[in-house]
């Protein structure tokens, strides 16, 4: 089975300063990994994903997660916040024939 | 390239109604799921079809939920009767077919909120 932990419901954060949002995972077999986001009034939509070919994955708007597979994380970083990535964040895991299990979200809060 | 569409937008019913939801996923797009998202909690997987066949129902509480999705196309997700408990969101998504299915991006509608008084 697996399992996705966001720490933290909630993330407040001035503009400019370094975002962090924290994800672990448990997964029986290599992980299939995604962040996902869904601003005000939005669906869900893609962030980025770990497709295994590198451990520090680039997505848009200035986004960057890094697998580590010994701690089993997959934080989110930008090193900027902006006004509009307030929004909430989805950590993600997949099984091989693409069941998602999803993290209940950090509501991220940035200030002027 | 139209994204997934899902039908009503909000839906108000008493408890022990039924109710339907429809969504039509992106055209090409083999696998279609129904989410359930209540207020606070990420969604939960409740049905995964690929084309037309059943991949993964275990969290479907069969006993009032059901869905289908004819001709591999569209698809309907009813419940009957509702509960209290069902207020939720409910979403539909959809990927492509590949033979590396974990790293498909999802695309989702914008979902249906429903409230069960």
């Amino acid at each position: 089975a697996q399992s996705v932990t966001q720490l933290g419901s909630h993330v407040s954060v001035s503009e400019g300063a370094l975002v962090l949002l924290r994800c672990n995972y448990s997964s029986s077999v290599p992980p299939y990994l995604f962040w996902y986001v869904q601003y005000p009034n939005q669906g869900l939509q893609l962030l980025l994903k770990y497709t295994s070919a590198a451990t520090l994955v680039k997505g848009i708007n200035g986004f960057e997660a890094e697998f580590k597979k010994s701690e089993t994380s997959f934080h989110l970083t930008k090193p900027s916040a902006h006004m509009s990535d307030a929004a909430e964040y989805f950590c993600v895991v997949n099984t091989n024939a693409g069941k998602s299990t999803f993290g209940d979200g950090t509501t991220l809060t940035v200030k002027p | 390239e139209a994204g997934v569409a899902q039908s009503p937008r909000y839906k108000i019913i008493e408890k022990r109604q039924s109710v339907a939801f429809w969504c039509n996923p992106i055209s090409g797009h083999a696998t279609l799921y129904w989410y359930q998202q209540i207020l606070g909690q990420g969604p939960k997987l409740l049905i995964q079809f690929q084309n037309n066949g059943v991949v993964d129902d275990s969290q479907l509480p069969k006993d009032r939920f059901s869905a289908e999705r004819l001709k591999g196309v569209d698809s309907t997700l009813k419940i009957q009767p509702a509960k209290l408990e069902d207020s939720a969101v409910y979403l539909c998504a959809s990927s492509e077919l590949g033979l590396a299915g974990g790293y498909n991006e999802q695309f989702f509608g914008p979902g249906t909120r429903l409230t069960v008084l």
